[in-house]
């Protein structure tokens, strides 16, 4: 199973960030979202498609349909420089699967 | 406060055994959770490893299944991964993990730790 995410996105300070995650069928499973940022442990920001753990900003939101995922985040600031990456399970497989990981600079 | 800490010799050579250790703080490793590794060899993606529940039950990649076993130590809230065989292509930055019950969502990970394979 073949998750495909943008290798970048960059965004102005203030404006929504929209970073897409595409597989086949994607939207019938659950998606989860991590964010790496240089010499730190990654972090959950998104679970099950569109919950927020706690600590994580309201600024952070997930969507999952059809064959694309979506993590959005609004009002970017500086801090929200890092790496993003889509992660699911694969049922089919037994097999955890990650997408390619996207970018996101802030301008 | 959950934490994840690797450790284990940053360099191997080739055909030895790559052995890592994760050690679990602010909560037991016997909770109702998988534990596992992940890594990330320069410029590629993440890559899933494997999967151990403390009573010893396994989920593994199939590509790197025959190289790999997985343990775990609950009097020493740990667990350890062992990789035979190495090559230069298991250079990478390997993380610890803890994921839910059912394996869905990682949702802990260690700050990673590099191994590179080299003579």
């Amino acid at each position: 199973y073949v998750l495909t995410q943008p290798p970048s996105v960059s965004v102005a300070p203030g404006k929504t960030a929209r970073i897409t995650c595409g597989g086949n069928s994607i939207g019938t499973k659950s998606v989860h979202w991590h964010q790496r940022k240089p010499g730190q442990a990654p972090v959950l920001v998104i679970y099950y498609d569109n919950k927020r753990p706690s600590g994580i900003p309201e600024r952070f939101s997930g969507s999952n349909s059809a064959d694309t995922a979506t993590l959005t985040i609004s009002r970017v600031e500086v801090e929200d420089e890092a790496d993003y990456f889509c992660q699911v399970w694969d049922s089919s497989s037994d097999h955890v699967v990650f997408g390619g990981g996207t970018k996101l600079t802030v301008l | 406060q959950v934490q994840l800490q690797e450790s284990g010799p940053g360099l191997v050579k080739p055909s030895d055994t790559l052995s890592l250790t994760c050690v679990v703080s602010g909560y037991s490793i016997r909770n109702n959770n998988w534990w596992g590794w992940i890594r990330q060899p320069p410029g590629k993606g993440l890559e899933w490893i494997g999967y151990i529940y403390y009573s010893g039950s396994i989920y593994s990649s199939p590509s790197l299944q025959s190289r790999v076993t997985m343990s775990v130590d609950t009097s020493k809230n740990q667990f350890s991964l062992n990789l035979t065989s190495v090559t230069a292509v298991d250079t990478a930055l390997y993380y610890c993990v803890r994921s839910g019950s059912d394996g869905y969502m990682i949702d802990y990970w260690g700050q990673g730790t590099l191994v590179t394979v080299s003579s």
